[in-house]
Protein backbone atom coordinates (compact mmCIF):
# COMPACT_ATOMS: atom_id res chain seq x y z
CA UNK A 1 0.00 0.00 0.00
CA UNK A 2 1.05 3.58 0.31
CA UNK A 3 3.74 4.96 2.36
CA UNK A 4 3.69 7.87 4.61
CA UNK A 5 2.49 10.69 2.39
CA UNK A 6 3.61 14.90 3.42
CA UNK A 7 2.71 18.36 1.84
CA UNK A 8 3.56 20.44 0.60
CA UNK A 9 7.28 18.78 0.03
CA UNK A 10 8.65 22.32 -0.02
CA UNK A 11 7.54 25.60 1.81
CA UNK A 12 8.80 29.20 1.63
CA UNK A 13 7.48 31.21 4.13
CA UNK A 14 8.24 34.79 5.02
CA UNK A 15 9.39 35.47 8.93
CA UNK A 16 6.09 36.10 10.82
CA UNK A 17 3.47 34.07 8.78
CA UNK A 18 1.89 31.30 9.33
CA UNK A 19 2.33 27.49 7.97
CA UNK A 20 0.69 24.36 8.28
CA UNK A 21 2.14 21.06 7.04
CA UNK A 22 0.16 17.76 6.32
CA UNK A 23 0.86 14.31 6.91
CA UNK A 24 -0.56 11.45 6.12
CA UNK A 25 0.27 8.53 7.74
CA UNK A 26 -0.04 4.49 6.28
CA UNK A 27 -3.88 3.33 6.85
CA UNK A 28 -3.71 1.71 10.53
CA UNK A 29 -0.98 3.02 12.10
CA UNK A 30 -2.26 4.01 15.42
CA UNK A 31 1.23 6.23 16.08
CA UNK A 32 2.49 9.36 14.29
CA UNK A 33 5.55 11.06 14.95
CA UNK A 34 6.49 14.58 14.06
CA UNK A 35 10.50 15.32 13.72
CA UNK A 36 12.74 18.54 12.96
CA UNK A 37 15.84 18.30 10.77
CA UNK A 38 18.00 21.16 10.26
CA UNK A 39 21.02 20.91 7.96
CA UNK A 40 23.40 18.91 8.55
CA UNK A 41 22.01 17.29 11.86
CA UNK A 42 20.03 14.27 12.64
CA UNK A 43 16.11 13.94 13.38
CA UNK A 44 15.06 15.56 16.74
CA UNK A 45 11.82 14.59 18.21
CA UNK A 46 8.74 17.05 17.94
CA UNK A 47 5.84 14.98 19.47
CA UNK A 48 4.24 12.02 19.64
CA UNK A 49 0.20 10.90 18.73
CA UNK A 50 -1.28 7.75 19.93
CA UNK A 51 -4.38 7.43 17.64
CA UNK A 52 -6.25 11.04 18.12
CA UNK A 53 -4.28 11.98 21.79
CA UNK A 54 -1.01 13.58 21.29
CA UNK A 55 0.99 11.60 24.30
CA UNK A 56 3.88 13.59 24.11
CA UNK A 57 4.74 17.06 22.64
CA UNK A 58 7.64 17.47 24.93
CA UNK A 59 10.21 18.16 21.92
CA UNK A 60 7.90 21.35 20.32
CA UNK A 61 10.55 24.06 20.39
CA UNK A 62 8.14 26.55 21.74
CA UNK A 63 4.35 27.74 21.94
CA UNK A 64 4.36 28.42 17.88
CA UNK A 65 4.46 25.23 16.97
CA UNK A 66 1.03 23.20 17.13
CA UNK A 67 -0.03 19.79 16.29
CA UNK A 68 -3.12 18.12 16.16
CA UNK A 69 -4.46 15.05 14.92
CA UNK A 70 -7.97 14.89 15.13
CA UNK A 71 -9.53 12.12 13.87
CA UNK A 72 -6.61 9.96 14.76
CA UNK A 73 -5.26 9.53 11.23
CA UNK A 74 -3.91 12.91 9.42
CA UNK A 75 -1.88 15.06 11.10
CA UNK A 76 -0.77 18.53 10.75
CA UNK A 77 1.73 20.57 12.61
CA UNK A 78 1.07 24.03 12.11
CA UNK A 79 4.07 26.87 13.28
CA UNK A 80 3.05 30.19 13.86
CA UNK A 81 4.79 33.55 13.48
CA UNK A 82 8.06 31.79 11.82
CA UNK A 83 11.43 32.48 11.97
CA UNK A 84 14.47 32.08 10.66
CA UNK A 85 15.55 29.15 13.21
CA UNK A 86 12.11 27.21 12.22
CA UNK A 87 13.65 26.56 8.23
CA UNK A 88 14.35 22.67 8.35
CA UNK A 89 12.97 19.26 6.92
CA UNK A 90 9.73 18.52 9.06
CA UNK A 91 9.33 14.43 9.16
CA UNK A 92 6.39 12.63 9.79
CA UNK A 93 6.78 9.33 10.71
CA UNK A 94 4.14 6.20 11.82
CA UNK A 95 3.87 2.49 12.70
CA UNK A 96 1.87 0.31 14.43
CA UNK A 97 1.12 0.29 17.92
CA UNK A 98 3.61 -1.60 20.12
CA UNK A 99 7.19 -3.42 19.94
CA UNK A 100 8.96 -3.54 17.93
CA UNK A 101 7.84 0.44 16.95
CA UNK A 102 8.92 0.16 13.23
CA UNK A 103 8.74 3.81 12.17
CA UNK A 104 7.59 4.73 8.65
CA UNK A 105 8.65 7.76 7.25
CA UNK A 106 7.54 10.26 4.98
CA UNK A 107 9.45 12.28 2.70
CA UNK A 108 9.94 15.16 4.46
CA UNK A 109 8.78 18.96 3.92
CA UNK A 110 11.71 21.34 3.30
CA UNK A 111 10.65 24.75 5.45
CA UNK A 112 12.88 27.76 4.41
CA UNK A 113 11.96 30.98 6.26
CA UNK A 114 13.12 34.02 4.94
CA UNK B 1 27.95 15.56 24.49
CA UNK B 2 25.35 13.71 22.16
CA UNK B 3 23.52 10.46 23.53
CA UNK B 4 24.05 8.89 20.23
CA UNK B 5 27.82 9.61 18.50
CA UNK B 6 28.49 8.39 14.71
CA UNK B 7 31.68 8.32 12.99
CA UNK B 8 32.95 8.92 10.50
CA UNK B 9 31.09 12.12 9.91
CA UNK B 10 31.78 12.00 6.08
CA UNK B 11 33.59 8.66 4.36
CA UNK B 12 34.33 8.71 0.57
CA UNK B 13 35.12 5.31 -0.99
CA UNK B 14 35.78 3.57 -4.19
CA UNK B 15 33.40 1.44 -5.55
CA UNK B 16 33.94 -2.22 -4.58
CA UNK B 17 35.39 -1.22 -0.67
CA UNK B 18 34.12 -2.33 2.39
CA UNK B 19 32.72 0.55 4.23
CA UNK B 20 32.04 0.46 8.05
CA UNK B 21 29.95 3.20 10.34
CA UNK B 22 29.60 3.19 13.89
CA UNK B 23 27.58 4.25 16.41
CA UNK B 24 28.64 5.15 20.05
CA UNK B 25 25.64 5.50 22.88
CA UNK B 26 25.52 6.54 26.58
CA UNK B 27 22.00 5.52 27.31
CA UNK B 28 20.19 2.35 28.10
CA UNK B 29 18.36 1.37 25.04
CA UNK B 30 16.13 -0.85 24.31
CA UNK B 31 16.58 -0.88 20.16
CA UNK B 32 19.07 0.31 18.26
CA UNK B 33 17.75 1.59 14.39
CA UNK B 34 20.04 2.21 10.89
CA UNK B 35 18.15 4.70 8.75
CA UNK B 36 19.11 5.98 5.11
CA UNK B 37 18.61 9.13 3.88
CA UNK B 38 18.89 10.40 0.10
CA UNK B 39 19.48 13.67 -0.89
CA UNK B 40 15.95 15.10 -0.88
CA UNK B 41 13.83 12.57 -0.06
CA UNK B 42 12.79 10.85 3.18
CA UNK B 43 14.39 8.27 5.60
CA UNK B 44 14.27 4.56 4.86
CA UNK B 45 14.81 2.22 8.00
CA UNK B 46 17.99 -0.26 7.22
CA UNK B 47 17.78 -2.36 10.50
CA UNK B 48 16.47 -2.21 14.22
CA UNK B 49 17.89 -4.51 16.47
CA UNK B 50 18.52 -5.07 20.00
CA UNK B 51 21.42 -7.48 20.15
CA UNK B 52 23.33 -9.49 17.63
CA UNK B 53 23.72 -9.15 14.27
CA UNK B 54 21.57 -8.36 11.42
CA UNK B 55 22.04 -9.39 7.37
CA UNK B 56 20.32 -7.63 4.49
CA UNK B 57 21.87 -7.94 0.91
CA UNK B 58 25.09 -6.36 1.13
CA UNK B 59 24.70 -4.40 4.64
CA UNK B 60 25.08 -5.94 7.89
CA UNK B 61 24.28 -4.39 11.45
CA UNK B 62 26.01 -5.50 14.60
CA UNK B 63 25.35 -4.49 18.21
CA UNK B 64 27.41 -4.75 21.40
CA UNK B 65 24.77 -4.10 24.18
CA UNK B 66 27.88 -4.13 27.28
CA UNK B 67 29.77 -1.62 24.94
CA UNK B 68 26.85 0.92 23.74
CA UNK B 69 28.07 0.06 20.56
CA UNK B 70 26.81 -0.70 16.71
CA UNK B 71 28.55 -0.70 13.55
CA UNK B 72 27.01 -0.79 10.19
CA UNK B 73 28.67 -2.39 7.14
CA UNK B 74 28.51 -2.55 3.53
CA UNK B 75 29.96 -5.14 1.74
CA UNK B 76 31.31 -4.83 -2.23
CA UNK B 77 29.95 -0.92 -1.96
CA UNK B 78 28.62 0.62 -5.12
CA UNK B 79 27.66 4.43 -6.06
CA UNK B 80 24.18 3.82 -5.20
CA UNK B 81 24.56 3.48 -1.15
CA UNK B 82 26.03 6.74 -1.44
CA UNK B 83 23.29 8.74 1.26
CA UNK B 84 23.91 9.33 4.65
CA UNK B 85 23.28 6.66 7.15
CA UNK B 86 21.84 7.26 10.49
CA UNK B 87 21.98 5.58 13.61
CA UNK B 88 19.15 5.96 16.01
CA UNK B 89 18.19 4.68 19.62
CA UNK B 90 15.15 3.64 21.08
CA UNK B 91 15.00 4.69 25.20
CA UNK B 92 15.41 1.18 27.38
CA UNK B 93 12.90 3.45 29.78
CA UNK B 94 10.07 1.22 30.77
CA UNK B 95 7.80 4.01 32.36
CA UNK B 96 6.60 4.48 28.97
CA UNK B 97 8.77 6.76 26.47
CA UNK B 98 10.05 3.90 24.82
CA UNK B 99 8.72 4.88 21.05
CA UNK B 100 11.19 8.03 21.32
CA UNK B 101 13.92 7.63 19.23
CA UNK B 102 17.44 9.76 19.69
CA UNK B 103 19.22 9.99 16.59
CA UNK B 104 22.49 10.48 15.25
CA UNK B 105 23.91 13.18 13.04
CA UNK B 106 24.83 10.97 10.31
CA UNK B 107 27.59 9.75 8.06
CA UNK B 108 27.56 10.91 4.56
CA UNK B 109 28.86 8.47 2.46
CA UNK B 110 30.01 9.12 -0.73
CA UNK B 111 30.79 5.59 -3.31
CA UNK B 112 32.71 6.86 -6.47
CA UNK B 113 32.66 4.33 -9.39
Amino acid sequence: GAGVSQSPRYKVAKRGQDVALRCDPISGHVSLFWYQQALGQGPEFLTYFQNEAQLDKSGLPSDRFFAERPEGSVSTLKIQRTQQEDSAVYLCASSLTGFPYEQYFGPGTRLTVT
Amino acid sequence: KNEVEQSPQNLTAQEGEFITINCSYSVGISALHWLQQHPGGGIVSLFMLSSGKKKHGRLIATINIQEKHSSLHITASHPRDSAVYICAVRSGNSGGSNYKLTFGKGTLLTVNP
